[in-house]
């Protein structure tokens, strides 16, 4: 079955560092989402990529999907307090009715 | 708009009763989605709907889920009956244009099955 892997699982950045997580999954995707959870928030939606090899920003975040389709990347330059949360992906493959979350990546933010 | 309105914010029961979880999606939107979230599974889809009807419930777990959406202003998860392993946080999203467009989580239901 489809999986959807996230790495890191935790990251403990100094304000001020740059972050990045990535999404791998096991078959070819047909769209990407990425949100983000605060601790005992929920899910908010950030983006959706949906071409190989795109590239989206959202100010210090940078959005990345791979060329294969298999992969993706958040990367968040200058971390801030705000940043703090965990990032999930969310693909499917092509066709398919359902989407499957990645594990996500619990940032923590050093101030 | 308010949002996404799920009810109750926390339910504790006792293993066998029937829990019933609520959903207001937000005014507009045609699609709407039910997620669990625990630690060891992470965010799962259950079900998915769109103008009211089912469109994939594979990720229901069991014969003890079922969800319903009587109109497009109302959905109910519910679970009969109730085992501890169904402890988790509930959410319900809705979206306009379906799976790949925008989804608006609402707040979610904590149950505690004891």
């Amino acid at each position: 079955g489809q999986q959807v892997m996230q790495i890191p699982q935790y990251q403990h950045v100094q304000e001020g560092e740059d972050f990045t997580t990535y999404c791998n999954s096991s078959t070819t995707l047909s769209n990407i989402q990425w949100y983000k959870q605060r601790p005992g928030g929920h899910p908010v939606f950030l983006i959706q990529l949906v071409k190989s090899g795109e590239v989206k920003k959202q100010k210090r975040l940078t959005f990345q999907f791979g060329e294969a389709k298999k992969n993706s990347s958040l990367h968040i330059t200058a971390t801030q307090t705000t940043d703090v949360g965990t990032y999930f992906c969310a693909g499917n493959e092509a066709g398919a009715n359902n989407l499957f979350f990645g594990t996500g990546t619990r940032l923590t933010v050093i101030p | 708009d308010a949002g996404v309105i799920q009810s109750p914010r926390h339910e504790v029961t006792e293993m066998g009763q029937e829990v019933t979880l609520r959903c207001k999606p937000i005014s507009g939107h045609n699609s709407l989605f039910w997620y669990r979230q625990t630690m060891m599974r992470g965010l799962e889809l259950l079900i998915y709907f769109n103008n009211n009807v089912p469109i994939d419930d594979s990720g229901m777990p069991e014969d003890r889920f079922s969800a319903k959406m009587p109109n497009a202003s109302f959905s109910t998860l519910k679970i009969q009956p109730s085992e501890p392993r169904d402890s988790a946080v509930y959410f319900c999203a809705s979206s306009y244009g379906g799976l790949w467009t925008e989804a608006f989580f609402g707040q979610g239901t904590r149950l505690t099955v004891v």
